[in-house]
């Protein structure tokens, strides 16, 4: 089955860095790829979804990358502030061919002022 | 906000209690799937309804079980509930378009407790 690997380690930078966040994959490549956004005790809520097809989307500040040979995304946000401060969940498709989703344990990030 | 809701928000029960969950996804979506996720992991999906019929179920047990109704809302039910039950439930809406289901807009969750 799919196995999805973030860096569990928080990751704490400054205000106005670009933060980076790794997601590993195994197995086969998924069609396509998400990341979420999680705060403490809520619902993860939706970013960005990039196609196998598609090594680069970007929508405001984020930026994700694909790359199915290394079987890796890469997730940025430019310009941090602290009120992106949060857990950040990368999800794929499973590999049943089920409507739902797989996702990783997520990688804690924390913007300092 | 994302318009899925759910109830309770939080719950408090005993081991071998049982404990229904409800959630109303969101306008226009036809496909409910539920995750549990526990303390510091990733949501873990439990099974997702499309059109009332179980479309599809992750790796727990059957005491696990649920229903999706004709307006799309839909239960999960857990029997004979064990400490290690206590996570959060989130309840995702979508729409399925081929064979994948894209972008999951998930409800705030039903923080439960097993004592």
């Amino acid at each position: 089955s799919q196995k999805i690997e973030q860096n569990s380690e928080a990751l704490n930078i400054q205000e106005g860095k670009t933060a980076t966040l790794t997601c590993n994959y195994t197995n086969y490549s998924p069609a396509y790829l998400q990341w979420y956004r999680q705060d403490p005790g809520r619902g993860p809520v939706f970013l960005l979804l990039i196609r196998e097809n598609e090594k680069e989307k970007r929508k405001e500040r984020l930026k994700v990358t694909f790359d199915t040979t290394l079987k890796q995304s890469l997730f940025h946000i430019t310009a941090s502030q602290p009120a992106d401060s949060a857990t950040y969940l990368c999800a794929l498709d499973m590999d049943t061919g089920r409507r739902a989703l797989t996702f990783g344990s997520g990688t804690r990030l924390q913007v300092q002022p | 906000e994302t318009g899925v809701t759910q109830s309770p928000t939080h719950l408090i029960k005993t081991r071998g209690q049982q404990v229904t969950l409800r959630c109303s996804s969101q306008s226009g979506h036809n496909t409910v799937s539920w995750y549990q996720q526990a303390l510091g992991q990733g949501p873990q999906f439990i099974f997702q309804y499309y059109r009332e019929e179980e479309n599809g179920r992750g790796n727990f047990p059957p005491r696990f079980s649920g229903l999706q109704f004709p307006n799309y809302s839909s239960e999960l039910n857990v029997n004979a509930l064990e400490l290690d039950d206590s996570a959060l439930y989130l309840c995702a809406s979508s729409t399925t378009s081929g064979r994948l289901s894209e972008t999951q807009y998930f409800g705030p969750g039903t923080r439960l407790l097993v004592l």
